[in-house]
């Protein structure tokens, strides 16, 4: 148990809607990162919170928000959902702000799946 | 543009014996490696790192190596053991750079046979 959780576990919803995807950092990490798994793209980096603030971006759509709470926990909003937006989302977490090195340790991943 | 890749999709070795996995990256700024493995239904799990500052780490039964010049890392699994048997994924960071996103190989399927 890396100490990172993400809810829901399972998720079956339709093209169009709109979901919201949850994680709970580790105890004490400041930095949030959520990641993208499709069977054609493999783990791609989405984007990085530090303390509530935005840090990095990856190739996140424009239809993909997320934002990171005082309480430190993180969503991730999809909308206008297509079916190829079916993938495996993580969040992963880490102490600080990533200007050194440092190891993210993952949560157990939403699967999403866009009928 | 794969800035890290794993060219072996797969690999079968037996109970006892060494598995090796291999990882090449061609970014230079990357100077953090890391290994996950990952089992099905389940978030990467992280196994080992090593900073650009080395060429090799060791914890318990996994190696890393490091070789800078060649921009290639590998991870030796000593003796491997039916456990073992999972996707491992080399990722690598360049924290001082773009912050702290891990770029992932696509990973190696590890099969351990009692």
């Amino acid at each position: 148990d890396s100490g990172v959780t993400q809810t829901p576990k399972h998720l079956i919803t339709a093209t169009g809607q709109r979901v919201t995807l949850r994680c709970s950092p580790r105890s004490g990490d400041l930095s949030v990162y959520w990641y993208q798994q499709s069977l054609d793209q493999g783990l791609q980096f989405l984007i990085q919170y530090y303390n509530g603030e935005e840090r990095a971006k990856g190739n996140i759509l424009e239809r993909f928000s997320a934002q990171q709470f005082p309480d430190l926990h993180s969503e991730l909003n999809l909308s206008s959902l297509e079916l190829g937006d079916s993938a495996l989302y993580f969040c992963a977490s880490s102490v600080a702000s990533g200007t050194y090195q440092e190891t993210q340790y993952f949560g157990p991943g939403t699967r999403l799946l866009v009928l | 543009d794969q800035q890290v890749k794993q060219n072996s999709p797969s690999l079968s070795v037996q109970e006892g014996r060494i598995s090796i996995l291999n990882c090449d990256y061609t970014n230079s700024m990357f100077d953090y490696f890391l290994w996950y493995k990952k089992y099905p239904a389940e978030g990467p799990t992280f196994l080992i790192s090593i900073s650009s500052i080395k060429d090799k780490n060791e914890d318990g039964r996994f190696t890393v190596f490091l070789n800078k010049s060649a921009k290639h890392l590998s991870l030796h699994i000593v003796p491997s053991q039916p456990g073992d048997s999972a996707v491992y994924f080399c990722a690598a960071a360049a924290p001082r750079a773009a912050g702290n996103k891990l770029t992932f190989g696509g990973g190696t399927r590890v099969l351990v046979k009692p």
